[in-house]
């Protein structure tokens, strides 16, 4: 098993549909990112949660330390936010990843 | 102000060569932490480099090594490759990766080994 769990693997939705992604975690963590990448490689990192919730434009992440789970929202989706999400959690200095999420959204 | 720039883009080596990958990370950050994506293995933590010393160590053979530079420039070298080592190397940087600062990511180096 994983330490990081990912839900689901792919995902199709229409334009404008409300978007969840979930990451479950087995190993304490001093942080957990929330990672979006595009065809062609480049990563950019979208949230570093520690407690709580962050939100970024139609970007919402959330994380529950005791239930050792995050979720990532995206509201009013679009295509333009077709990409791999990828979860990730720092753990003693070491970073340990989800296989990703594969989002596509149709217009 | 200017991303993270790995160099080389593409590049094919040889079974039994080694490579040599650089990456120039955003200016004023000390931290710069390398990862390995392959389609089987996903996204893998390499090891971590701040202020010129290995920080943190990803569970990867020796042949997998770095340096970083006064300059907080870096380097991984692979020596011996394998064909398995053929992946997609990424360089991130930060003020501080383990501070919680925002990690950004260069945008790779392709690796094809034959």
């Amino acid at each position: 098993k994983n330490e990081v769990e990912q839900s689901p693997q792919n995902l199709t939705a229409q334009e404008g549909e409300f978007i969840t992604i979930n990451c479950s975690y087995s190993v304490g963590i001093s942080a957990l990112h929330w990672l979006q990448q595009h065809p062609g490689g480049g990563i950019v990192s979208l949230f570093m949660l520690s407690s709580g919730k962050k939100k970024h434009g139609r970007l919402i992440a959330t994380i529950n330390i005791q239930e050792k789970h995050s979720s990532l929202h995206i509201t009013a989706s679009h295509p333009r936010d077709s990409a791999v999400y990828i979860c990730a959690v720092t753990n003693a200095g070491k970073s340990t990843f989800g296989d990703g999420t594969t989002l596509t959204v149709k217009p | 102000k200017a991303g993270v720039t790995q160099t080389p883009r593409y590049l094919i080596k040889t079974r039994g060569q080694q490579v040599t990958l650089s990456c120039s990370p955003i200016s004023g950050h000390r931290s710069v932490s390398w990862y390995q994506q392959t389609p089987g293995q996903g996204l893998q933590f390499l090891f971590e480099y701040f202020s010129e010393t290995q920080r943190n160590k990803g569970n990867f053979p020796g042949r997998f090594s770095g340096r970083q530079f006064s300059n907080s420039r870096s380097e991984m070298n692979v020596s011996t490759l394998e064909l398995g080592d053929s992946a997609l190397y990424l360089c991130a940087s930060s003020s501080d990766r383990l501070s919680g600062n925002t990690i950004y990511f260069g945008e790779g180096s392709w690796l094809t080994v034959v």
